[in-house]
């Protein structure tokens, strides 16, 4: 789990709140991921970063918004959630710049208010 | 696991012996499928990958199979010990994109 970390793992934030869930991989990978696991569906793709360049945006809203400024950081800023938005937030890496071999974070906990 | 409020199938098997666990998959496109396992409170962890041009491959106590013809992947570990019990999750790729379809996973529990 050391290869990509993520900060909180835990966040509990009211609706009108906002805040940032911060991704680290030390894997020396190109592709980043953000993906939402709820207890109601299987694992969502949100978006994707290849060479730091968004390459999928998975018809997200607006209210999450991702950055990556380079190829081992990625955030997810979050702002005016929904408590339908609780969920666990994952992020993984890939070697290529193709979806192979995705390795995933413990996941951050969000829990909105 | 994550997934506590979906209908999950759950494999109850005996320590000791071996567990099959099936998925099948939804677009005979594609090319490349994984299986994840996670535990309570982690993320998804990478077991084993095959691409479509291969039936068969085997890591350190589990094999992958893949029927192409029935559209059908089956993760299987030997000699299942309690620290197998998880949710696994078997994922596929289409056409070398970024997206992995995540199917919803089946809980494993292991009885000592």
């Amino acid at each position: 789990e050391t290869g990509v970390t993520q900060t909180p793992r835990h966040l509990v934030m009211g609706m009108t709140n906002k805040k940032s869930l911060k991704c680290e991989q030390h894997l020396g990978h190109n592709a980043m991921y953000w993906y939402k696991q709820s207890a109601k569906k299987p694992l969502e793709l949100m978006f994707v970063y290849s060479l730091e360049e968004r390459v999928e945006n998975n018809s997200v809203p607006s209210r999450f918004s991702p950055e990556c400024p380079n190829s081992s950081h990625l955030f997810l800023h979050l702002h005016t959630l929904q408590p339908e938005d609780s969920a666990l937030y994952l992020c993984a890496s890939s070697p290529g710049t193709r979806g192979y071999e995705q390795y995933f974070g413990p996941g951050t906990r969000l829990t909105v208010t | 696991g994550e997934s506590v409020g979906l209908h999950l199938p759950t494999l109850s098997v005996q320590e000791g012996d071996n567990s099959i666990i099936n998925c099948a998959y939804s677009n005979s496109a594609s090319d490349y499928f994984i299986w994840y396992k996670q535990e309570s409170g982690k993320g998804p962890q990478f077991i084993i990958d095959i691409r479509s041009n291969m039936d068969k491959r085997q890591g350190q106590r589990v094999t992958v199979l893949l029927n192409k013809t029935v559209k059908h992947l089956s993760l299987q570990i030997a000699a299942t010990q309690p620290g197998d019990s998880a949710v696994y999750f078997c994922a596929e790729n289409m056409d070398s994109s970024y997206k992995l379809i995540f199917g919803s996973g089946t809980r494993l529990l292991v009885r000592p």
